[in-house]
């Protein structure tokens, strides 16, 4: 079965903490996605990437960067978190340009940020 | 730029009825358009999607859609209703190039099926 991982479902941080988010697939795939999902404003993409060290921005890149040294993980980083940044983020894996549009996403790590 | 747009913050049906869930798009060339579902607390879930070919796609769960190149609409739509259709309904399109394509979905409908 395919399987997206977030390492955290629930974290609580302080106002100018650095937060990492980290997203594992087990899926060989080649994309994989960072979304912010907001009541009202649906899931908007934050980064995104389509090969190792590979990254490119998606509507909402400030305040946040990526990494991806290895292919089956993909880490979310907040520099310095503000409040502004309480959400839920999902992590999402594909096949490079899937024909079916099936991209498979993890759990989510709802995040607060006090 | 590709967008798609869902008008409504929550549709309430009985269970037993019919049940629609309206998506619109703005794309420039062939529209790919996909649904997905999320229940609660959980993380989304593909149910169909339209590339090419019939006007109508099944999909999971029953689910169906109905493209109409005219109106610019993919609206979600299932015969029957069941509570455990509740959930939250995410409209999408591709956006990007070749290679670099990611999903840009709507704001998404909260469906609420009443027993």
């Amino acid at each position: 079965d395919v399987k997206v991982t977030q390492s955290s479902r629930y974290l609580v941080k302080r106002t100018g903490e650095k937060v990492f988010l980290e997203c594992v697939q087990d899926m060989d795939h080649e994309n994989m996605f960072w979304y912010r999902q907001d009541p009202g404003l649906g899931l908007r993409l934050i980064y995104f990437s389509y090969d190792v060290k590979m990254k490119e921005k998606g509507d909402i890149p400030e305040g946040y960067s990526v990494s991806r040294e290895k292919k089956e993980r993909f880490s979310l980083i907040l520099e310095s978190a503000s409040t502004n940044q309480t959400s839920m983020y999902l992590c999402a894996s594909s096949p490079v340009d899937s024909q079916t549009g099936e991209l498979f996403f993890g759990e989510g790590s709802r995040l607060t940020v006090l | 730029a590709q967008s798609v747009a869902q008008p409504e913050d929550q549709v309430n049906v009985a269970e037993g009825n019919p049940l629609t869930v309206k998506c619109t798009y703005s794309v420039s060339g062939n529209p790919y358009l996909f649904w997905y579902v999320q229940y609660p607390n959980r993380g989304l879930q593909f149910l169909l999607k339209y590339i090419t070919g019939d006007n109508l796609v099944k999909g999971s769960y029953g689910f169906e859609a109905e493209f109409n190149k005219s109106q610019t609409s993919f609206h979600l739509k299932k015969p029957s209703a069941l509570v455990s259709d509740s959930a939250l309904y995410f409209c999408a399109t591709w956006r990007g190039d070749t290679g670099r394509r990611a999903l840009t979905f709507g704001s998404g409908t909260r469906l609420q099926v009443q027993p």
